[in-house]
């Protein structure tokens, strides 16, 4: 079955780059109808969408978070990645990846999630 | 941008209860709404598309409707393994998800 998990560093320092690298297996990553999909949830707050990537290197961001960020499709190890620069504390949260459907831009498949702490 | 309002924030029920839970967009989205639960540290798990679509997998106990700006998500008899947090999300122009709303045993 599809399943998707997220791994990089717990502890980010202000004005650092997050990285993130999401392993997708049960689905090639090079599937042309899907995209790839990076959430995230700030404690106490709501859900937030932040990127699509397409393994052509096509990527949508969020139009406040887009100056920041970066998202890569790593084919041969069925692996995408988020790069968040210039964090602040603002940008804790627990950080999800997730597979886009292509019949609308839900998600049919997530990750369970990794807290990000941006703290010096 | 959409805003998607969730209500009620918290729903105290018990095993066997019917449990809706509403969603209310700020401007209309058709039909394009999608349902999660999500439980602490797992994988949140899509439950509906288009506004009533069930997921493949996903138990008919669970059902959705409306459209427009106002959606309900519908437990038909609550189960223990039902308590989590519900989100709605919408996907039209703008991609924006509820604040959620947690399913606690009464």
């Amino acid at each position: 079955q599809v399943q998707l998990q997220e791994s990089g560093p717990g502890l980010v320092k202000p004005s650092e780059t997050l990285s993130l690298t999401c392993n997708v297996s049960g689905w090639p990553i090079s599937s042309s109808d899907y995209y790839w999909s990076w959430i995230r949830q700030s404690p106490g707050k709501g859900l937030e969408w932040i990127g699509n990537v397409h393994y052509s290197g096509a990527a949508f961001y969020k139009p406040s978070l887009k100056s920041r960020v970066t998202m890569s499709v790593d084919t041969p190890r069925n692996q995408f990645s988020l790069k968040l620069s210039s964090v602040t504390v603002a940008d804790t949260a627990v950080y999800y990846c997730a597979r886009r459907e292509p019949s609308g831009s839900y998600f049919g498949y997530w990750g369970q999630g990794i807290l990000v702490t941006v703290s010096a | 941008d959409i805003q998607m309002t969730q209500s009620p924030s918290t729903l105290s029920a018990s095993v066997g209860d019917r449990v809706t839970i509403a969603c209310r967009a700020s401007q209309s989205i058709h039909e394009w709404v999608a349902w999660y639960q999500h439980k602490p540290g797992k994988a949140p798990k899509l439950l509906i598309y288009e506004a009533s679509i069930v997921a493949s997998g996903v138990t008919s106990r669970f059902s959705g409707s409306g459209s427009g700006t106002e959606f309900t998500l519908t437990i038909s008899s609550l189960q223990p393994d039902d308590f989590a947090t519900y989100y709605c999300q919408t996907y039209d122009t703008y991609l924006a998800f509820g604040q959620g709303t947690k399913v606690e045993v009464k």
